[in-house]
């Protein structure tokens, strides 16, 4: 069955990099997804990747997207203490109904000033 | 107001009563969700609706009821509630085409004694 793995814990200081990974399992998802959730919050989409870019730049963040193994990456440039909150990969589930996402279980990022 | 909105915030109840969580969207989005997240699972699907009168089971539907009789709502019922659906609980809205981002509402912190 579908499944997205996600590592649960990401820290990192205040001005570094932070680099956020996740694999999933259905190739026939049109879009990949991370979501952002800040404390006490619902999710909130912070950006998409359409399956057939490798790479999709949005100020500070960069998806990169590796279709052959399945690889998804979220990269965080200079990150801040307000970019602390729990991120989430999701691949749309196309076995389901249209509109069903698989989430991950969350990285949450903590960031060190 | 605009958007999608969860009520109660919180709610504590006992075992075995009924509880009733509302969620109501002013986009007329087809689709509605309704996840809980819980540590360790990340979020997991329990139903959805594609439109008004169409509900279909997600990951884990058992112990819970919903409706869609009108577009803009989707009510969750736990018709007998039990200490293992003490959770957060999170509604989600989206349209029927483009790239099936999903919007949240706050989210229901309910707590089953």
């Amino acid at each position: 069955g579908e499944d997205v793995e996600q590592s649960l814990f990401l820290s990192v200081r205040e001005g570094d990099s932070s680099v956020i990974n996740c694999t999933y399992t259905d190739s026939s998802s049109t879009y990949l997804y991370w979501y952002k959730q800040e404390p006490g919050a619902g999710l909130q989409l912070l950006t998409y990747i359409f399956s057939n870019m490798d790479m999709k730049q949005d100020q500070r963040l960069t998806v990169l997207l590796n279709k052959k193994d399945k690889h998804l990456s979220l990269r965080i440039a200079d990150t801040q203490t307000g970019d602390s909150a729990i991120y989430f990969c999701a691949e749309e589930n196309y076995g389901g109904s249209q509109g069903n996402l698989i989430f991950g279980k969350g990285t949450k990022l903590s960031v060190k000033p | 107001d605009a958007g999608i909105t969860q009520s109660p915030r919180y709610k504590i109840t006992e075992t075995g009563r009924q509880v009733t969580l509302m969620c109501h969207q002013t986009w007329s989005h087809s689709y509605m969700f309704w996840y809980r997240q819980d540590l360790g699972h990340g979020l997991r699907l329990i139903y959805y609706s594609a439109a008004a009168d169409i509900t279909d089971k997600g990951e884990v539907p058992d112990g819970y009821v919903v409706s869609r009789s009108k577009t803009e709502n989707f009510p969750l019922t736990l018709e007998s509630a039990t200490r293992s659906q003490t959770s957060v609980y999170f509604c989600a809205s989206s349209s029927s085409g483009g790239n099936n981002e999903q919007f949240f509402g706050p989210g229901t912190r309910l707590t089953v004694l």
